[in-house]
C-alpha cells in the first residue's frame, strides 16, 4: 500500500536496539493517551494506552511514559524487530472529547 | 481482521462526482468515527455517531455528510469532489461514546482518488 509517512520524521534503528518515539501533545486537559501503530496499507492498530493519573505503563516489549508537566509522551520499544517498522501515532483525548492524533513518526528497523 | 469493515477498499472518481463510503462497526460497538488521512495532514477527525445520533463534529466540509443507520452501520457521503479530497478515509468504532479502554478500533480504510 502507499506510504502515509512521506513527510514524517523518521527514526532508523538496527534490529535488537531499543527505540524511543516521542510525542508532544497540546491540550493540558487531555486525560487519556494512546499509541497506535500503522503499517503500510492498514488502519491504525492500538498498542498501549495510559491515563493521566499514571506516568508509566508497560506492555509486552513496549512502555509508555507520560510527563504532564511538559505535555510529553514517549513510546519505548525494547529489542526492536523488523516487524516493528511502521508509522507510530500518539493520540489524546479529554473526558468527553474524541481522539486527536499527532503527526506520526516513521520507524525503520534494519536487520 | 479488526472487526471493522470498510467498503470499497479503493475508489477512483472524477472531480465533481459524489461517492459513498460504507462502514460496519465491530460487533457490540455503538460509536462510529470517520477520519481522513492525507500525506500532509495526518489523521483528521471528521464526525462521530453514537447509536444513530450525531455526537461530535470535527473538520468536516459542508460537501461531506454522514449517517448511522439502525443496524449501526455508517455511510460517509462525499459530494462535489475535488482533487484535494483524495485521501485515505478510515472508519473506527468503540463500545461507548468516549475513547476509554483501548481507544478506537480502526478499519483498513478506503483509498479515494479524485482525478
Amino acid at each position: 500500500g502507499e506510504s502515509v509517512g512521506l513527510h514524517l520524521p523518521t527514526l532508523s534503528v538496527q534490529e535488537g536496539d531499543n527505540s524511543i518515539i516521542n510525542c508532544a501533545y497540546s491540550n493540558s486537559a487531555s486525560d487519556y493517551f494512546i499509541w497506535y501503530k500503522q503499517e503500510s496499507g492498514k488502519g491504525p492498530q492500538f498498542i498501549i494506552d495510559i491515563r493521566s493519573n499514571m506516568d508509566k505503563r508497560q506492555g509486552q516489549r513496549v512502555t509508555v511514559l507520560l510527563n504532564k508537566t511538559v505535555k510529553h509522551l514517549s513510546l519505548q520499544i525494547a529489542a526492536t524487530q523488523p516487524g516493528d517498522s511502521a508509522v507510530y501515532f500518539c493520540a489524546e483525548s479529554g473526558r468527553y472529547s474524541t481522539l486527536t492524533f499527532g503527526k506520526g513518526t516513521m520507524l525503520l528497523v534494519s536487520p | 481482521d479488526s472487526g471493522v469493515t470498510q467498503t470499497p477498499k479503493h475508489l477512483i472518481t472524477a472531480t465533481g462526482q459524489r461517492v459513498t463510503l460504507r462502514c460496519s462497526p465491530r460487533s457490540g460497538d455503538l460509536s462510529v468515527y470517520w477520519y481522513q488521512q492525507s500525506l500532509d495532514q495526518g489523521l483528521q477527525f471528521l464526525i462521530q455517531y453514537y447509536n444513530g445520533e450525531e455526537r461530535a463534529k470535527g473538520n468536516i466540509l459542508e460537501r461531506f455528510s454522514a449517517q448511522q443507520f439502525p443496524d449501526l452501520h455508517s455511510e460517509l457521503n462525499l459530494s462535489s469532489l475535488e482533487l484535494g479530497d483524495s485521501a485515505l478515509y478510515f472508519c473506527a468504532s468503540s463500545v461507548g461514546d468516549t475513547p476509554s479502554n483501548y481507544g478506537y478500533t480502526f478499519g483498513s480504510g478506503t483509498r479515494l482518488t479524485v482525478v
